[in-house]
């Protein structure tokens, strides 16, 4: 199985509160992603990376940031959570253009 | 108009049958995907395929890039293969994927 962690796996937090969600990989993949994942709609993608410090915008990336210092890390930031963000979060990454992604196990985020 | 559709989005069938389930999409693509989610569990590359036809056990994935048509065949179906099975496509470069809803296989014994 491709090295990737989701950190936490589970959250219940309050409206407004800050909430930062952690995608760490070992196989050391150039691209990286954050879907969101709710009934309804399926997956969206959020966020993606294509190297440290280079990212981009997805399908529904308002109320998110992320940031990429480093290869193997990648967060996901809700600056002020709303209850609309619960949903179950997936991490992805991927080598080469010609290669599937790999995902993460998901965070299961709750906003009351 | 969804991008990429899935058809059925629900699927129940007795253990042995042969399944079919339909994607098809309204982009240009580089490549197409079927995952496989079983019931709060994670998510797994089936198949990549920009043309042609791949197999893998008893699962065959088959695409027409002029039609814009692609289908996940599973021959002699168990109930093991329950799960949510999901079409999506990548558009080349960095960018990410996009997906259909899923179609939810339940087999019977």
């Amino acid at each position: 199985d491709a090295g990737i962690t989701q950190s936490p796996r589970h959250k219940v937090t309050e409206t407004g509160t800050p909430v930062t969600l952690r995608c760490h990989q070992t196989e050391n993949h150039r691209y990286m992603y954050w879907y969101r994942q709710d009934p309804g709609h399926g997956l969206r993608l959020i966020h993606y990376s294509y190297g440290v410090k280079d990212t981009d915008k997805g399908e529904v990336s308002d109320g998110y940031s992320v940031s990429r210092s480093k290869t193997e890390d990648f967060l996901l930031t809700l600056e002020s959570a709303t209850s609309s963000q619960t949903s179950v979060y997936f991490c992805a990454i991927r080598g080469q253009a010609d290669q599937p992604q790999h995902f993460g196990d998901g965070t299961r985020l709750s906003i009351l | 108009k969804n991008e990429v559709e899935q058809s059925p989005q629900n699927l129940t069938a007795q253990e042995g049958e042969f399944i079919t389930i339909n994607c098809s999409y309204s982009v240009g693509i580089s490549a197409l995907h079927w995952l496989q989610q079983h019931p709060g569990g994670g998510i797994v590359s089936l198949f990549m395929l920009s043309s042609g036809k791949k197999k893998h056990g008893r699962l065959i994935a088959t695409i027409n890039i002029q039609e814009k048509h692609s289908s996940l065949h599973i021959t002699a179906s168990h109930p093991r293969d329950s799960a949510v099975y999901i079409c999506a496509v990548s558009r080349g470069g960095a960018d990410g994927l996009t997906f259909g809803k899923g179609t939810h296989l339940i087999i019977q014994p």
